[in-house]
């Protein structure tokens, strides 16, 4: 079992539509992050949440400490938000695996 | 200050030759990582310096790869004799040690490597 999952793996969304993305995670962390990463491969980081919730723009994220589980909602989904959304958690003990495991990423495609 | 640069974008090898890839980080950032992502997956650690010192290398990391920050400043990987299997995204990402919770990573573009 992988130590960061996400769910769906791919998510089809119609222009408009409110989008939730899933993260679960195994070990213990300092700080989880959500990164966007479009077909070119580049990645940015969108969020990084110790705890609570953060909000930019048309974006949510969301993360709940004792449950070990993170949200990434989309509101007003637009087909510039076609990506793959990955979140990676950032090891509270650090220095193993460069801090950072990433889940294998939600490809997310929005249709006008 | 542009962000993390990294070079070449694409390379296309042959199988059996060696290449180099090189990464620029935010120039006071003093943590460079490297990262490999093969399709359909999330990227997976490869090493990681603290200026110029190589602090972590995961076991991803075969005999044929290796990584240097001479100065401290820029990074660069290399892969020698290469392998259909190495073919993959290599992600490189920085940061500032004691900033790096509060403002997390930097990442760059990505070299994409496909061996042929």
């Amino acid at each position: 079992k992988n130590e960061v999952e996400q769910s769906p793996q791919n998510l089809t969304a119609q222009e408009g539509e409110f989008i939730t993305i899933n993260c679960s995670y195994s070990v213990g962390i300092s700080a989880l992050h959500w990164l966007q990463q479009h077909p070119g491969g580049g990645i940015v980081s969108l969020f990084m949440l110790s705890s609570g919730k953060k909000k930019h723009g048309r974006l949510i994220a969301t993360i709940n400490i004792q449950e070990k589980h993170s949200s990434l909602h989309i509101t007003a989904s637009h087909p510039r938000d076609s990506a793959v959304y990955i979140c990676a958690v950032r090891l509270s003990y650090g220095g193993s695996q460069g801090n950072l495991i990433f889940g294998k990423g939600t490809k997310l495609s929005v249709k006008p | 200050d542009t962000g993390v640069s990294q070079d070449p974008r694409h390379k296309i090898t042959k199988r059996g030759q060696n290449v180099t890839f090189r990464c620029d980080p935010i120039s006071e950032h003093n943590r460079l990582y490297w990262y490999r992502q093969t399709l359909g997956q999330g990227p997976e650690f490869l090493t990681y310096f603290q200026n110029e010192a190589q602090l972590e290398k995961s076991r991803l990391l075969s005999d044929r790869f290796s990584a240097e920050r001479p100065k401290g400043s820029f990074s660069t990987l290399e892969i020698q004799r290469t392998e259909q299997g190495d073919s993959a995204m290599y992600l490189c990402a920085s940061s500032l040690e004691f900033s790096e919770a509060n403002y997390g990573y930097t990442f760059g573009s990505g070299t994409r490597l496909t061996v042929v």
